[in-house]
């Protein structure tokens, strides 16, 4: 258990649809990164919140955005959705300022889109 | 891209010690050496992380040769709890804001009864 907790657990949406992901970090843990797993391959970055404000982006176009709110706890919001966007979703909670730079993930939101 | 190189795969017998090997020639003087595994259909778990020193804690040893051009991390008594996909990733540690990790592919590894 890594104090790390993503809603829902499996989520299936329709192409063109909209999608929210929830994510509560650890306690203590006021940075969040998101990330994209399509099956067979390693995490991709999405993007990285701190103090509520993004400070990090991967490859991503822009209907991927997020929030991130004052308890640190984070929403990942997809538009527009297309069947490629089917994948797991993980988070990941870190401490960067209190020297702690290892970031734990959570059990990940799988998400199909037909 | 991911800076480091892993075998695709490889098989340990449980209860034999289990090194996975990583190369980082390009790895930087501020850079730590990450490792994570993650578990079919799991988050990625956190391993064990290091700058040029070997580090040891309750689940892994990590060696880095005094180059740091590569590293090994060492599971003791492997069980068949250990059978996952192995990440070594490298990246700047210290003020890591926007600073994120860059999965390769990995090792996975099979631990046979």
């Amino acid at each position: 258990e890594t104090g790390v907790t993503q809603s829902p657990t499996h989520l299936i949406k329709t192409r063109g649809q909209q999608v929210t992901l929830r994510c509560s970090s650890q306690s203590g843990h006021n940075t969040v990164s998101w990330y994209q797993q399509a099956l067979g391959q390693g995490p991709q970055f999405i993007f990285q919140y701190y103090r509520e404000e993004e400070n990090g982006r991967g490859n991503f176009p822009p209907r991927f955005s997020g929030l991130q709110f004052p308890n640190y706890s984070s929403e990942l919001n997809v538009n527009a959705l297309e069947l490629d966007d089917s994948a797991l979703y993980l988070c990941a909670s870190s401490a960067p300022g209190q020297g702690r730079t290892e970031a734990f993930f959570g059990q990940g939101t799988r998400l199909t889109v037909v | 891209d991911a800076k480091t190189t892993q075998p695709t795969s490889m098989d340990c017998a449980e209860g034999r010690a289990a090194n996975l090997p990583c190369n980082h020639s390009t790895i930087s003087g501020n850079e730590y050496v990450y490792w994570y595994r993650q578990i079919h259909s799991q988050g990625p778990q956190y391993i064990i992380h290091g700058l040029k020193n070997n580090e040891t804690n309750e689940m892994a040893s990590l060696i880095i040769t005094e180059d740091r051009k590569s590293s090994t991390l060492i599971l003791p008594h492997a069980t068949l709890r250990d059978t996952a996909v192995y990440y070594c990733i490298v990246r700047v540690a210290a003020d890591n804001y926007g600073q994120n990790f860059v999965f390769g592919p990995g090792t996975r590894l099979s631990v046979l009864p």
